[in-house]
């Protein structure tokens, strides 16, 4: 299957602080990607939906200036969460849409700790 | 009421038993169905994929829709401990962008 990557795979940061996390398609093109978060024994909840060239669109109740999106190319997308708090601290995975196959397949997360 | 149903567990099995994971959903336009897989701490990895009425098989694993009761499940035979994991099951709708829309998980344990 095709292969996501994602970087860092665990940080830890002061409240107020900004974190970048990279998520990279190695072996396909992918003009959608997907940013989640989830909870500890939860679900994965989308944040939203990331595409090559455009703006991000994003789900109810995800503050788009809190976390910002770029999908510069067709197989990097960047999550900014800006001004991180404690309430900020989860499990980020994103995804890339392989467009032949219209399958997603998942980066193997970060873990954000907002002390 | 949720859109994907699925049962938490911890669901607990010996090794070789068969394991049966299940989801309902309320939208009929869902169309396409996805197993994950997913180890603690790490992405979920994709087991299979449908999107039609009946059986698929791959391996060990069998992934079942019935699009008439809005049902999926899946069939893990000769279960091993390294299918101790949290099982997902995600569904999309045609026209939505492959936007995913994701049951809770499923803890299972496969104890020797």
């Amino acid at each position: 299957g095709a292969v996501v990557s994602q970087h860092p795979s665990r940080v830890i940061c002061k409240s107020g602080t900004s974190v970048k996390i990279e998520c990279r398609s190695l072996d396909f093109q992918a003009t959608t990607m997907f940013w989640y978060r989830q909870f500890p024994k939860q679900s994965l909840m989308l944040m939203a939906t990331s595409n090559e060239g455009s703006k991000a669109t994003y789900e109810q109740g995800v503050e788009k200036d809190k976390f910002l999106i770029n999908h510069a190319s067709l197989t990097l997308s960047t999550l900014t969460v800006t001004s991180a708090h404690p309430e900020d601290s989860s499990f980020y995975i994103c995804s890339g849409d392989e467009t032949l196959t219209d399958t997603q397949y998942f980066g193997p997360g970060t873990r954000l700790t907002v002390l | 009421q949720k859109e994907v149903e699925q049962d938490p567990g911890p669901l607990s099995v010996p090794e070789g038993a068969i394991v049966s994971l299940n989801c309902t959903y309320s939208n009929s336009a869902f169309q396409y169905f996805m197993w994950y897989r997913q180890y603690s701490r790490k992405g979920p990895e994709l087991l299979m994929y449908t999107y039609s009425s009946g059986n698929k098989e791959d391996g060990r694993f069998t992934a079942q829709v019935d699009k008439s009761s809005k049902y999926i499940s899946l069939f893990i035979r000769d279960s091993q401990p390294s299918d101790s994991a949290t099982y997902l099951c995600a569904m999309s709708a045609p026209g939505g962008g492959n936007k995913l829309t994701f049951g809770t998980g499923t803890q299972l344990k496969v104890e020797l």
